[in-house]
């Protein structure tokens, strides 16, 4: 069975400081696929990032960057500089890869960050 | 233009009662999904959709019957409404491809509360 574990329930940074959201995952599969959402106060849930399990090379964009490492199953977030409008949760997800019908996430519990001024 | 639209945006009913809600997408997409979030704010997968056939169908109270009219569309109707229903109730939709692991696009949830 699949598993994300996001063990950080909350953090709490001031606002131009660098945080950094932890994200485990399980599965047997060899073939996957890892998400990063956010849901702001307002409540909609965006998507950030996708990555595959054959794709290790870091991604940024912006003040986002992402650090996956297959070799202790774990697909971090870290946000450089934050700011007040990055106060959201976050939820990391797991997905196998299935053939052109449906993608059943996994989701982990998600952290919520709160950036203060 | 909204991609994944539901309404409504707040549910507010009685225990026993039976609610509908819809979801539309104009993104195009070949495959659709209901989640529940609960309290804890815990995504859990309820049913999937592609192209108006069903995927994925969780363990969900038979109470919850989905219906995708056209691969546009998939609603969500309840009957019997309880307590423990009351959650956020989120559409979404994805473009499945041929090695899977599409994103999901979702809508701005259903606050559904039951008193």
């Amino acid at each position: 069975a699949q598993k994300v574990t996001q063990a950080q329930t909350e953090i709490s940074v001031v606002e131009k400081e660098d945080v950094t959201l932890d994200c485990v995952y399980e599965t047997r599969d060899t073939t996957y696929y890892l998400f990063w959402y956010k849901q702001p106060p307002s409540g909609e849930l965006v998507f950030l990032i996708r990555r595959n399990s054959f794709d290790e090379q870091n991604e940024i964009s912006g003040r986002y960057s992402w650090n996956f490492q297959k070799s202790t199953s774990s697909f971090n977030f870290t946000i450089t500089a934050s700011q007040v409008v990055d106060s959201a949760v976050y939820f990391c997800a797991l997905s196998e890869a299935k053939t052109g019908t449906a993608s059943k996430l996994t989701f982990g519990t998600g952290t919520r960050l709160q950036v203060t001024l | 233009d909204t991609a994944v639209s539901q309404t409504p945006k707040y549910l507010v009913t009685q225990m026993g009662n039976d609610k509908s809600i819809k979801c539309e997408q104009n993104l195009g997409h070949d495959t659709m999904y209901w989640y529940k979030q609960d309290s804890k704010k815990f995504l859990k997968i309820m049913f999937s959709y592609n192209n108006k056939e069903l995927i994925i169908n969780e363990t969900v109270p038979n109470r919850f019957s989905p219906k995708s009219p056209d691969k546009a569309h998939l609603n969500l109707h309840i009957n019997s409404l309880e307590l423990g229903d009351s959650a956020v109730y989120f559409c979404a939709s994805s473009q499945e491809q041929a090695v899977g692991g599409s994103p999901l696009h979702f809508g701005n949830g259903t606050r559904l509360t039951v008193t």
